[in-house]
């Protein structure tokens, strides 16, 4: 069965930290996709990044950087010098082509002090 | 303005009443989701619509009863509810319906039942 595990429930830095979420993931399958969603408080969960199980090349996009490593099963995000705005829930989500679903973490809640 | 719009924010109703929530999107996806996201719990997929097909109703009891009239709206009709479906319900669509497509949520309609 499959299963996201974000250990950290809640994270607390000041401004201008940086911050890692951890993301581990469970699956026997071999073809499946990792994904990083935001949730505001406003609510509304908000697309960050997708990745495939066949492309390990680490990401980076501005503040935000991903480590996918299949040798440990995680996806960690890392976000680079903080902001408040970065304060939110951010969920792992694990997608396995058989079961044509995604299973969600239970969510990291990041809270970010001027 | 977020291409899921969800309707409305806030619901507060009894056990014995009648209502629905509404979801639209205008990001011309063909698949739509439903979501319960309670509070410490993990978020929970309720139902997935293809090509306005319910593909999928993961063990949701009856007294919420999906509706998709075509790919752009989504509905849950609500009635009988108990204490324990107090919640956020968040909707989603994606592309297609399939794993490796990340999926677009609106901001959510937060119901409280008295």
């Amino acid at each position: 069965a499959q299963k996201v595990t974000q250990a950290q429930t809640e994270i607390s830095v000041v401004e201008k930290e940086d911050v890692t979420l951890d993301c581990v993931y469970e699956t026997r399958d071999t073809t499946y996709y990792l994904f990083w969603y935001k949730q505001p408080p406003s609510g509304e969960l908000v697309f960050l990044i997708r990745r495939n199980s066949f492309d390990e090349q680490n990401e980076i996009s501005g503040r935000y950087s991903w480590n996918f490593q299949k040798s440990t099963s995680s996806f960690n995000f890392t976000i680079t010098a903080s902001q408040v705005v970065d304060s939110a829930v951010y969920f792992c989500a694990l997608g396995l082509t058989n079961a044509g679903k995604s299973t969600f973490g239970d969510g990291t809640t990041l809270t970010v002090k001027p | 303005e977020t291409g899921v719009t969800q309707t409305p924010r806030h619901l507060v109703m009894g056990m014995t009443n009648k209502k629905s929530l509404k979801c639209e999107q205008h990001l011309g996806h063909n698949a739509m989701y439903w979501y319960k996201q309670s509070a410490k719990k993990p978020l929970e997929l309720m139902f997935v619509y293809s090509l306005e097909e319910r593909v999928e109703n993961n063990s949701v009891p009856s007294r919420f009863s999906p509706e998709c009239p075509n790919s752009s709206h989504l509905f849950l009709h609500l009635h009988t509810l108990q204490p324990e479906d107090s919640a956020l319900y968040l909707c989603a669509s994606s592309p297609r319906q399939g794993v490796g497509q990340p999926q677009h949520f609106g901001d959510g309609t937060r119901l409280s039942i008295l």
